[in-house]
């Protein structure tokens, strides 16, 4: 199984709201990874948890919070987003970092209103 | 300081060729390959670690030059499958992350 599931595919939510992205791998990866996309863009790297540990923080805002509850599951919580936050948010896995293959989720298309 | 690829696009038929190359300020360890089409997620193709290493499978190869910070992806006999736009991500010796590069959309018409 290559599979990196998230869900939703799809969330709509206002500036005061708080929301939770979610994503989850069976493959026994040990780095996962949350990028931000914006359109036409290249993905662009939020943070990394290498044995559920987080080892980068890309400056993001704390508006973003990751969490690595274990090692298949990794969160996203969201609050008090801008609407410049409105982007594809993509989960991806590898066996460890760097050197190896990153399978990537379908993403969740976040639109802050 | 992210890596830039050229062509940004590449318009193709069936069945031609076509060279992405991606080119990086820093030293590189190793050198990702990635296709995205609209709307989907990046699909991993290959992974590059050594300098000088050659790789590929099928119509799709790519080299890594480590000294010159470049690597390239040659696609031949392009199929409508090929069409999307395609990262190069690379990793560099002081840090654990990947940065992807500019992309290149390819398009190919029948």
């Amino acid at each position: 199984d290559t599979e990196v599931t998230q869900t939703p595919k799809h969330l709509v939510m206002g500036m005061t709201n708080k929301k939770s992205l979610k994503c989850e791998q069976h493959m026994g990866h040990r780095a996962m990874y949350w990028y931000k996309q914006k359109a036409k863009k290249p993905p662009e790297l939020m943070f990394v948890y290498s044995y559920e540990k987080l080892s980068i923080n890309e400056s993001v805002p704390s508006r973003f919070s990751p969490e690595c509850p274990n090692s298949s599951l990794l969160n996203l919580h969201l609050h008090a987003l801008q609407p410049e936050d409105s982007a594809l948010y993509l989960c991806a896995s590898s066996q460890a970092e760097t050197s190896y293959e990153q399978y990537f989720g379908p993403g969740t298309r976040l639109t802050v209103t | 300081q992210q890596p830039v690829q050229s062509p940004q696009a590449v318009i193709l038929r069936e069945g031609e060729d076509a060279v992405i190359n991606c080119s990086s300020s820093k030293a590189l360890y190793s050198v990702h390959w990635y296709r995205q089409k609209h709307g989907e997620a990046p699909v991993f193709l290959m992974i590059l670690l050594k300098g000088g290493e050659q790789k590929g499978h099928d119509k799709i190869s790519a080299s890594f030059n480590e000294k010159k910070q470049q690597s390239s992806l040659y696609l031949t006999a392009s199929q409508l499958s090929y069409s999307g736009t395609y990262f190069c991500g690379t990793g560099s010796y002081n840090t654990d992350k990947l940065i992807f590069g500019t992309g290149t959309r390819l398009q190919v018409f029948p």
